[in-house]
């Protein structure tokens, strides 16, 4: 199957510190990246739709200034969590849809902690 | 309504069984099928991609999709302890939105 890169797998940092976390189609082209926040024992929760090239499109409750989220290639996307707090600490995952496709592949996940 | 319905359990089977994992749908729209794993703490892996109706098997799994029932299942013949995670099934309609709708996830336990 194809490969989704995400990075850093875990930060920890203080609050109101900003935290960039990447996704990367390793070997394909994903036009459409979808970005998800997962508490503990819970399914997904889909935070924003990114494609490339414009903006994102932002699910009803999640804050696009806070969560900012950039598409600028065929293979890469990255999410921002802006003057992270304490409430920002969860699971992020991003996935990628094969291009031309209707496949969905996820990247290994982020664990945020905001002390 | 939830467009996607799936026993969160958690599900608990002796190893060497055979587990049945299913979802329920309502919209109708949905043509593509797809069944995750995921373990703790990692991102959900795909197992299974189905489009419209039919079985399909891949080793140890087979997926169905009754779209008449709107129902979809996924077995495990063998079961494994390695094969303890949480399964979540996708779907999506295609429409040129690229949504794609999760399930809540089931737990598994396969017991040594």
């Amino acid at each position: 199957g194809a490969v989704v890169s995400q990075h850093p797998s875990r930060v920890i940092c203080k609050s109101g510190t900003s935290v960039k976390i990447e996704c990367r189609s390793l070997d394909f082209q994903a036009t459409t990246m979808f970005w998800y926040r997962q508490f503990p024992k819970q399914s997904l929760m889909l935070m924003a739709t990114s494609n490339e090239g414009s903006k994102a499109t932002y699910e009803q409750g999640v804050e696009k200034d806070k969560f900012l989220i950039n598409h600028a290639s065929l293979t890469l996307s990255t999410l921002t969590v802006t003057s992270a707090h304490p409430e920002d600490s969860s699971f992020y995952i991003c996935s990628a849809r094969v291009q031309g496709g209707e496949k969905l592949f996820f990247g290994s996940g982020t664990q945020l902690s905001v002390l | 309504q939830k467009e996607v319905e799936q026993d969160p359990g958690p599900l608990s089977v002796p190893e060497g069984a055979i587990v049945s994992l299913n979802c329920t749908y309502s919209n109708s729209a949905f043509q593509y099928f797809m069944w995750y794993r995921q373990y703790s703490r990692k991102g959900p892996e795909l197992l299974m991609y189905t489009y419209s109706s039919g079985n399909k098997e891949d080793g140890r799994f087979t997926a169905q999709v009754d779209k008449s029932s709107k129902y979809i299942s996924l077995f495990i013949r063998d079961s494994q302890p390695s094969d303890s995670a949480t399964y979540l099934c996708a779907m999506s309609a295609a429409s040129g939105t690229y949504k794609y709708i999760f399930g809540t996830g089931t737990r598994l336990k396969v017991l040594a």
